[in-house]
């Protein structure tokens, strides 16, 4: 079985523009969670998709956004970026019983902001 | 509020020795703790979860120890090799919310 599939692992984009990264969870699995990972602050949570509808939101400002299309895969959305935003943004698929429950994480997308 | 709480940051062990990684957690309502592996230029890999019913699992040399007395769990690795070079995360969630992680240990095991 494919494992979680992220799109593009790499971006270098300019402070101000925005940026859409792209996730496929495994077959199957219904919940998308994102995470941000900066070796300062570790990883930390962004938001959870199930059944294309948000179910859970991490403390992160308006600027993030997300969404779930009907095949479960998912998209993020980050506006106008910002030199903070340089992170590793990781994908992670579940059966979607519980959001948090045996989760399998994509490669991530290295995002650089200059 | 850091709700999960990670030690050591770096840890050096020998080749055979056993690897210890402790975790802390505040909120008692907590019912799920996984502990992940992740190797440079990888997302984070599942490696073995314990449910707070149970105070030990075992996955071949990975062992998680649970006191939820303490609020506590820790994994150990026995006989670490080199291949188990990663950083590995605790993490803890309750219900329908989110992991919570700590932020990290950087295991490298030398021959």
């Amino acid at each position: 079985k494919a494992g979680v599939t992220q799109t593009p692992r790499y971006l270098i984009k300019t402070r101000g523009q925005q940026v859409t990264l792209s996730c496929s969870p495994i077959s199957g699995h219904r919940s998308v969670s994102w995470y941000q990972q900066t070796p300062g602050q570790g990883l930390q949570f962004l938001f959870e998709y199930f059944s294309e509808t948000q179910r859970n939101k991490g403390n992160f400002p308006g600027r993030f956004s997300g969404r779930q299309f009907s095949n479960s895969r998912s998209e993020m959305n980050v506006s106008t970026l910002e030199l903070g935003d340089s992170a590793l943004y990781l994908c992670a698929s579940s059966l979607g019983g519980l959001p948090a429950y045996e989760q399998y994480f994509g490669p991530g997308t290295r995002l650089t902001v200059t | 509020q850091q709700q999960v709480k990670q030690s050591p940051q770096s840890l050096i062990v020998q080749k055979g020795g056993i690897s210890i990684i402790n975790c802390a957690y505040e909120n008692t309502a907590f019912d799920y703790f996984p502990w992940y592996q992740q190797f440079p230029g990888k997302g984070p890999a599942l490696l073995i979860a314990i449910r707070p019913d149970v105070s030990e699992k075992k996955e071949g040399r990975f062992t998680i120890s649970f006191n939820k007395s303490a609020k506590q769990f820790s994994l150990h690795i026995m006989d670490s090799q080199p291949g188990d070079s990663a950083t590995y995360f605790c993490a803890a969630s309750r219900g329908n919310t989110p992991l919570v992680f700590g932020k990290g240990t950087r295991l490298s095991v030398i021959a």
